[in-house]
C-alpha cells in the first residue's frame, strides 16, 4: 500500500520569503501521480501543483514549484516570495492511476505566513 | 470552473439519528469522493464512486454507507450517528482515471458535530 508522510505539522515562513515543505512517499510502482493541495482556513480545498512521475522536469507554477527525486521518493514543495494568503494547511497527496482512483493524502503541513 | 457543492457547511445531529450529507457537481464527472478530515489524521477516504449506482469502499467505511442515483449527486448516509463521526466531511470530483492526471475538487467541507 502506498503511503505519503509530511514531516512538519507546522511551520511558519515572514512574508516574502521562501520555505519548503517536504513530502515524503512510498510505492513499488514507477508510473504515478504526486499533488499538493491547499486548504486555506475554512475555505475550499485547491489544487497547486502536480507533477507526473515519468516527467523528469520538476512542476512549476508561478511562485509554487516542486523538487521531486524520484529515486529518493521525495517531493518537496517551494513557496518563493511567500504572501499571506498563502496561510494555509497543505496537503501532498499520491495517485497511482490505472483503475485506482484512489488519491493517498499526507496528513498535513500548516503553513502561516507572517507579515 | 468545476463546482463542488455540500448542502451543509455545519450540521448538527444527535447520537443515533440517521444523518445524511449531500454533494452535487457540475462538470460531469464520473468519479465522485467522500472523505473524513480530522486534526493530525490527514484526509481519509470512505467511499468512492466511479459511476451511477456503482460504489467501492475507502479506507473506512464502517458506519458509512452511500448513494449515487444520479451522475451529478454522491451521497453519504450515517445510518446510526455516533460522536465518533463527529468531524469534517469533504466531497470530491474528479473526470475518469483513464485521464490518470486529472485532479480532484474538493468541496467547502461539512462541519459535522454528533452529540
Amino acid at each position: 500500500a502506498q503511503t505519503v508522510t509530511q514531516s512538519q505539522p507546522e511551520m511558519s515562513v515572514q512574508e516574502a520569503e521562501t520555505v519548503t515543505l517536504s513530502c515524503t512517499y512510498d510505492t513499488s510502482e514507477n508510473n504515478y501521480y504526486l499533488f499538493w493541495y491547499k486548504q486555506p482556513p475554512s475555505r475550499q480545498m485547491i489544487l497547486v501543483i502536480r507533477q507526473e512521475a515519468y516527467k523528469q522536469q520538476n512542476a512549476t507554477e508561478n511562485r509554487f514549484s516542486v523538487n521531486f527525486q524520484k529515486a529518493a521518493k521525495s517531493f518537496s514543495l517551494k513557496i518563493s516570495d511567500s504572501q499571506l494568503g498563502d496561510t494555509a494547511m497543505y496537503f501532498c497527496a499520491f495517485y497511482s492511476g490505472g483503475s485506482n482512483y484512489k488519491l493517498t493524502f499526507g496528513k498535513g503541513t500548516l503553513l502561516t505566513v507572517n507579515p | 470552473d468545476v463546482k463542488v457543492t455540500q448542502s451543509s457547511r455545519y450540521l448538527v445531529k444527535r447520537t443515533g439519528e440517521k444523518v445524511f450529507l449531500e454533494c452535487v457537481q457540475d462538470m460531469d464527472h464520473e468519479n465522485m469522493f467522500w472523505y473524513r478530515q480530522d486534526p493530525g489524521l490527514g484526509l481519509r477516504l470512505i467511499y468512492f464512486s466511479y459511476d451511477v449506482k456503482m460504489k467501492e469502499k475507502g479506507d473506512i467505511p464502517e458506519g458509512y454507507s452511500v448513494s449515487r442515483e444520479k451522475k451529478e449527486r454522491f451521497s453519504l448516509i450515517l445510518e446510526s450517528a455516533s460522536t465518533n463521526q463527529t468531524s469534517m466531511y469533504l466531497c470530491a470530483s474528479s473526470l475518469l482515471a483513464g485521464y490518470s492526471n486529472q485532479p480532484q475538487h474538493f468541496g467547502d467541507g461539512t462541519r459535522l458535530s454528533i452529540l
